[in-house]
């Protein structure tokens, strides 16, 4: 347990339907990154905050897609009129700067989509 | 975005060392090399990681070359729980992870 929580953990939903994951991170930590996740892949990065500033959102994959972090401590992840191509794994994950150039982010357990 | 290039897929015998290569030629120079695995289901969990210097930790040692292109993830006495997909992505602070493919090491009894 990294201490970054994740809910709900699974998510089923119907085409067209809205959902929203919440991230909570490690306590400290002033930076929160999401990802996604398709079988067999690895994660891909989506957007990331420092404190409640959203510093990188270009990677959002459609304007469905949007996210928050409105007091700088958890975030959520919004995906709007859900396509079946939505389903994967979204991941959140936490860091605080450790030097310079170093940071390493933590990840929480994801939550799982599946749109039917 | 460095781009990193893994086996798809190795194993090792239960108690062996397991030696994991990760080829990453186009790092620049202020990126440093982390380690992540993943278990079925689970979220990826961080393992190592390093910008010059060889480093060890609890969980593995991290053997970077001297040019920097390529390093080396050893878990020293693999156990069956150390079954996993391992990925290593050049990071530096502020960006976003970079994950491949990565490996799917099975250890096997």
């Amino acid at each position: 347990d990294t201490g970054v929580s994740q809910d709900p953990r699974h998510k089923i939903t119907k085409r067209g339907q809205n959902v929203t994951f919440r991230c909570d991170p490690i306590s400290e930590h002033n930076r929160l990154y999401w990802y996604r996740q398709t079988l067999g892949q690895g994660p891909e990065f989506l957007t990331y905050f420092q404190n409640e500033a959203q510093l990188e959102k270009s990677r959002l994959l459609s304007d469905r897609f949007s996210a928050e972090r409105p007091k700088g401590s958890f975030s959520t992840l919004e995906i709007q009129r859900t396509e079946q191509g939505d389903s994967a794994m979204y991941l959140c994950a936490s860091s605080r700067l450790a030097g310079v150039l170093q940071e390493t982010q933590y990840f929480g357990p994801g939550t799982r989509l599946l749109v039917l | 975005d460095a781009k990193t290039t893994q086996p798809t897929s190795m194993d090792c015998a239960e108690g062996r060392a397991a030696n994991l290569p990760c080829n990453h030629s186009t790092i620049s120079g202020n990126e440093y090399v982390y380690w992540y695995r993943q278990i079925h289901s689970q979220g990826p969990q961080y393992i190592i990681h390093g910008l010059k210097n060889n480093e060890t930790n609890e969980m593995a040692s991290l053997i970077i070359t001297e040019d920097r292109k390529s390093s080396t993830l050893i878990l020293p006495h693999a156990t069956l729980r150390d079954t996993a997909v391992y990925y290593c992505t050049p990071h530096n602070a502020g960006n976003m992870l970079t994950f491949g493919g990565g490996t799917r090491l099975m250890v096997k009894p």
